[in-house]
């Protein structure tokens, strides 16, 4: 089994639409945990932090569920440029800090 | 600069050939680390850095990978008798150890072609 795990997709929706991706993971120690955006041929940038208490940064939910080892990102009013590759990403302590990714889900807006 | 930079940014070599790629990290960032992306696939860790030692070896796929850090800063990841299957984007990050949001910022990667 893969430490972190994702719905490759793609999601294909369209403009204005509510879509979510889902993400778990394996290591029940995991410490932290976000999601990254990833644009074609371009290296992942931090999208935001996932908290214990679920977080919000204007059209993006993120929320953590440690019991079921689940995260989820929540897009509203998707927008053409939220079209990229969303990666999960777990951190935790081997002997030092690891963080490992999920394959990502591919996401299109369409207009 | 600002962020971490890879070098080079485009490789193509022949099969059975070494390559090294290069990592400068952020300055102040003690933590390393490398990923190879395959063609439409995810982030696969490679090797983890804290300081000049890396705790964590367990992503090199074979015994022809290795990697080194000197000086706390630049690391190179040493590829040997290079296969097809080596071809992919080698990303390099940094992060500050300690800091609780543990992002990481990765440079634009460098693109290993095997023919």
């Amino acid at each position: 089994r893969k430490e972190v795990e994702q719905d490759p997709g793609p999601f294909n929706v369209p403009e204005g639409a509510t879509v979510a991706f889902n993400c778990t993971y394996s290591n029940s120690a995991s410490q932290s945990f976000f999601w990254y955006r990833q644009d074609c041929r371009k290296e992942p940038k931090l999208l935001m932090s996932v908290y214990s208490s679920g977080n919000e940064d204007g059209r993006f939910t993120a929320q953590l569920n440690r019991a079921s080892q689940y995260i989820s990102l929540l897009i509203r009013d998707s927008k053409l440029s939220d079209s990229a590759t969303y990666l999960c990403a777990v951190r935790g302590y081997t002997g030092g800090f690891k963080t490992i990714f999920g394959a990502g889900t591919r996401l299109f807006v369409k207009a | 600069g600002a962020g971490v930079s890879q070098s080079p940014s485009n490789k193509v070599t022949e099969k059975g050939k070494d390559v090294e790629l290069r990592c400068d990290p952020i300055s102040g960032h003690t933590a390393l680390y490398w990923y190879r992306q395959s063609l439409g696939q995810g982030l696969e860790f490679l090797i983890y850095f804290q300081g000049n030692s890396a705790p964590d070896k367990s992503g090199l796929p074979s015994d022809r990978f290795s990697a080194e850090r000197t000086g706390g800063s630049v690391s190179t990841l040493t590829i040997q008798r290079t296969q097809q299957e080596d071809s992919a984007v080698y990303l390099c990050a940094s992060s500050l150890v300690g800091s609780w949001t543990g992002e990481l910022f990765f440079g634009e990667g460098s693109r290993l072609t095997v023919l």
